[in-house]
């Protein structure tokens, strides 16, 4: 079975700095995706970033950055200079698998908060 | 173009009564999925649907839950004998298609509160 793991409910960083949040992931599909999302306290999901599981390369998007680990089974977002706007609960998913219906299966999420 | 839509953005709903909810998804989106978050937690996978057909129902908690979708476009998810464990925020996403590599965009949720 596929399964997502955030192992930090919570985490603190200060403006302008780096953070990294942490997923690991249990997988024994060959192909799968990895996403970051990102929740204010609006509520709405949004997407951040996508790492698919045969990409060579880190996929990053702006400010944030994946860290993938296929080895270690991980795939951690690094966000760098923090804005006060980052403060949010952050959710990494996996989606694919021989069904390939395509559903995301989420991890616990992450809930940062960016100090001024 | 427009996102997902959701409706009702929330709901109160006696112990016992049925509800249902609506997602509108992103035209031409052929994949629609409805996820359950309960408060501080994790989106848990309740159904797929590809087209106007299910082929993954297997999050549904119980035989109470069960969803349509017509058109292939909007879908409405309905509750029968709502519990308070049903309390939570429903999801809808639509993709275009149930590819790997497709992204999902996510509706603003309905809040759901059994009383």
């Amino acid at each position: 079975a596929q399964k997502i793991t955030q192992t930090q409910p919570g985490m603190f960083v200060q403006e302008k700095e780096a953070v990294t949040l942490d997923c690991t992931y249990d997988t024994s599909d060959p192909s799968y995706g990895l996403f970051w999302y990102k929740q204010p306290s609006s509520g709405e999901m949004i997407f951040l970033i996508y790492q698919g599981s045969y990409d060579q390369q880190n996929a990053t998007e702006g400010r944030y950055s994946l860290n993938f680990q296929k080895a270690r089974k991980s795939a951690n977002l690094v966000i760098s200079a923090s804005q006060l706007g980052d403060s949010a609960m952050y959710f990494c998913a996996m989606r694919g698998g021989s069904s390939n219906t395509g559903k995301l299966i989420f991890g616990q999420g992450t809930t940062l908060q960016v100090k001024p | 173009g427009a996102g997902v839509s959701q409706s009702p953005s929330n709901k109160v709903t006696e112990k016992g009564k049925d509800v249902e909810l609506r997602c509108d998804p992103i035209s031409g989106h052929t994949a629609l999925y409805w996820y359950r978050q309960s408060l501080g937690q994790g989106l848990e996978f309740l159904i797929y649907f590809q087209g106007n057909s299910a082929p993954d129902k297997s999050g549904l908690p119980s035989d109470r839950f069960s969803a349509e979708r017509t058109g292939g476009s909007v879908s409405t998810l309905t509750i029968q004998r709502t519990q308070q464990e049903d309390s939570a925020v429903y999801l809808c996403a639509s993709s275009f298609t149930s590819g790997e590599l497709d992204e999902q965009y996510f509706g603003p949720g309905t809040r759901l509160t059994v009383t």
